[in-house]
């Protein structure tokens, strides 16, 4: 097993450009999230997906998007790229979001916006 | 809205001493969960805490929960370079998905 992939690995972005940040699993995982990791910072939650169709906004959602077509992809959407939005990028699943379920990271996307 | 507040920061020891770092929560917890984030890595799952009260132990890394699950500890024993990283604690809440992410704490070697 792979476990949770992410790419690109780095990337910079001008001010306004877009992007997707691409997150696969293959434990078949319920739950997925993306957080954002700013230096010297804990994570913060973008949003999350409780199975394929349903998402949800975490706690800091604006300026992204995700949609969940499949069990294995979640895609995280940057639109109008800022720069308070260069942030390491990690995305990882859960088999279900109960108190029992450890979450597996991807080894992150670190996004430059300048 | 719900906070883990994690201290220290940072803790510079010398390889041999002791480290730990603390959690505390605005809220009870149904759990609280530790991770390890190395340098340029990803965070990685220590352990779950689950009962008040409960202690976990990891060979050097002894894991705490305390009596109200609003508070947390890691302690580590004798620290060796193998253990410098970034430790988070993250709290869950009953009947919500999210985890509450502390700010972390950063164990650097001192030369």
């Amino acid at each position: 097993n792979a476990g949770v992939t992410q790419t690109p690995k780095f990337r910079i972005l001008k001010i306004g450009q877009s992007m997707t940040l691409q997150c696969t699993q293959d434990m078949n995982h319920n739950y997925m999230y993306w957080y954002r990791q700013d230096p010297g910072m804990g994570l913060k939650l973008i949003y999350y997906s409780v199975g394929a169709g349903i998402t949800d906004k975490g706690e800091v959602p604006n300026g992204y998007n995700v949609s969940r077509s499949t069990t294995e992809d979640f895609p995280l959407r940057l639109e109008l790229a800022a720069p308070s939005q260069t942030s390491v990028y990690f995305c990882a699943s859960s088999p279900s979001g109960s108190s029992w379920d450890e979450q597996y990271f991807g080894p992150g996307t670190r996004l430059t916006v300048t | 809205g719900q906070q883990v507040m994690q201290i220290p920061q940072y803790q510079h020891v010398q390889e041999g001493e002791d480290f730990t770092t603390y959690c505390n929560s605005s809220t009870t917890l149904s759990n609280i969960q530790w991770y390890k984030q190395r340098p340029g890595g990803h965070p990685v799952f220590l352990i779950q805490l689950v009962k008040s009260g409960e202690v976990k132990k990891q060979k050097r890394l002894t894991f705490q929960f305390g009596e109200a699950k609003k508070n947390s500890s890691l302690h580590i024993t004798a620290t060796q370079t193998t253990d410098v990283g970034t430790y988070f604690c993250a709290g869950q809440i009953w009947s919500n998905y999210q985890l509450i992410w502390g700010a972390g704490t950063k164990l650097i070697i001192k030369p």
